[in-house]
């Protein structure tokens, strides 16, 4: 099945740092990909659409100035936090269509950000 | 708006017991649907999806479609403790358009 890698898995950074975390198709391509944000107990917020080759589309209240959406070739977007601050702290996941034309999402494994 | 809703629960059943969840969306035109198991800590993992009214079933798994009624169910026989899990429910709108429920915490006890 369709596989979508995500790195890192966790990665605590100081506040006002930058911070990129990667998502891949492994076995697809994806001209689409998703960025979600999860805060504890709540459930997944979409951040932003990801488009290959053309800027990413974002949700209401998203800055887009903080959260930088690079989606440079079919198989890799990345989200890159910016200027980072404990109220980042999260679990970022993104996710794909896979290719099998049944319209199913495939999520990576989540990046665990934790801003000190 | 596009919403979808879920009980946010918990729910809570006893080992062996079915569990059912259940969503509802807002938009007519809907046309695809999915469940989703979340463990904590861990990202979403697809159970099954539906197309059509009516039932399609997966192992201990059913999901149950109702246009009609924009309601989409999910039902668990033969809980296991290792079913614990938020549930989400997601409808797909427009194609790349997936709008998920909050999620319905479900606790199987031993």
């Amino acid at each position: 099945g369709a596989v979508v890698s995500q790195h890192p898995s966790r990665v605590i950074c100081k506040s006002g740092t930058s911070v990129k975390i990667e998502c891949r198709s492994l076995d697809f391509q994806a001209t689409t990909m998703f960025w979600y944000r999860q805060f504890p107990k709540q459930s997944l917020m979409l951040m932003a659409t990801s488009n290959e080759g053309s800027k990413a589309t974002y949700e209401q209240g998203v800055e887009k100035d903080k959260f930088l959406i690079n989606h440079a070739s079919l198989t890799l977007s990345t989200l890159t936090v910016t200027s980072a601050h404990p109220e980042d702290s999260s679990f970022y996941i993104c996710s794909a269509y896979d290719s099998s034309g049944a319209n199913v999402l495939t999520f990576g494994a989540g990046s665990r950000l934790t801003v000190l | 708006q596009k919403e979808v809703e879920q009980n946010s629960g918990p729910l809570s059943v006893p080992e062996g017991a079915i569990a059912s969840l259940n969503c509802t969306y807002s938009d007519r035109g809907s046309q695809s649907f999915f469940w989703y198991r979340q463990y904590s800590g861990k990202s979403p993992e697809l159970i099954m999806f539906i197309y059509s009214n009516g039932d399609k079933e997966d192992g201990r798994f059913t999901a149950q479609l109702n246009k009609a009624s924009q309601y989409v169910s999910l039902l668990i026989r033969d809980s296991q403790p290792s079913d614990s899990a938020t549930y989400l429910c997601a409808v797909d709108y427009n194609n790349n358009d997936m709008r998920f429920g909050a999620g319905t915490r479900l606790t199987v006890k031993p």
